[in-house]
């Protein structure tokens, strides 16, 4: 299993930002992704999750409304559209993998996590 | 301020014994399975337990997970300095919020 993130940087307050994250090693729709933040100094913090379909998705209530997540299947690629960037939103971001291809209490851990990509919000 | 309550930072000498606390409530660890990460300085972090108490192939069983009612607890036994890491808990919240949650982490010290 290979997950390679890529977009992060650095963007003003209130501009936009687009994450992907490139799997490989797996049968990809096969497994929920999720993206996980963690601040600089700071602990890990759920972001988005998204079912290996597609059909579901969730967000933590700090982005819900702002970003959105997407996986394009035939490529193998994990995405997270960013707007309305804040401050608070400055950390690394983690492309992770889930055990089976729901996402949710029945097998809820996280198996397999790539590099990360720093995003720092400032003006 | 994390869902999940872990203490800030545990210590003990190599060779011995430590375990680290995760405390919830019924709509997380008292209701769903626990997790537990490990995470170098600069690294990503690594599943090291999952559902509770089972250990990813190539997590050695010095590494064991517990968990009781709304608390779970983390050991490692026979310390090494390779050990010395943040480690966090995890779990699925439910609710209208649903979403995994974790602890504040801990840093453990081998002296």
């Amino acid at each position: 299993v290979h997950l390679l993130e890529s977009g992060g940087g650095l963007v003003q307050p209130g501009g936009s930002l687009r994450l992907s994250c490139a799997a490989s090693g797996f049968t990809f729709s096969n497994y929920g992704m999720s993206w996980i933040r963690q601040a600089p100094g700071k602990g890990l913090e759920w972001v988005s999750g998204i079912t290996g379909s597609g059909a579901n998705i969730f967000y933590a209530d700090s982005v819900k409304g702002r970003f959105t997540i997407s996986r394009d299947n035939s490529n193998s690629t994990l995405n997270l559209q960013m707007i309305s960037l804040r401050a608070e939103d400055t950390a690394v971001y983690y492309c992770t993998k889930w055990p089976a291809r729901f996402v949710g209490a029945t097998r809820p851990w996280l198996d397999s996590w790539g590099q990360g990509t720093p995003v720092t919000v400032s003006s | 301020q994390s869902v999940l309550t872990q203490p800030p930072s545990v210590s003990a000498a190599p060779g011995q014994t430590v375990t680290i606390s995760c405390s919830g409530s019924s709509s997380n660890i008292g209701n769903n399975y626990v997790s537990w990460y490990q995470q170098f300085p600069g690294t990503a972090p690594k599943l090291l337990i999952y559902d509770n108490n089972k250990r990813p192939s190539g997590i050695p069983d010095r590494f064991s997970g517990s968990k009781s009612g709304t608390s779970a607890t983390l050991g490692i036994t026979g310390l090494q300095t390779g050990d010395e890491a943040d480690y966090y808990c995890g779990a699925w919240n439910n609710g209208l919020s649903a979403g995994l949650v974790f602890g504040g982490g801990t840093k453990l010290t081998v002296l």
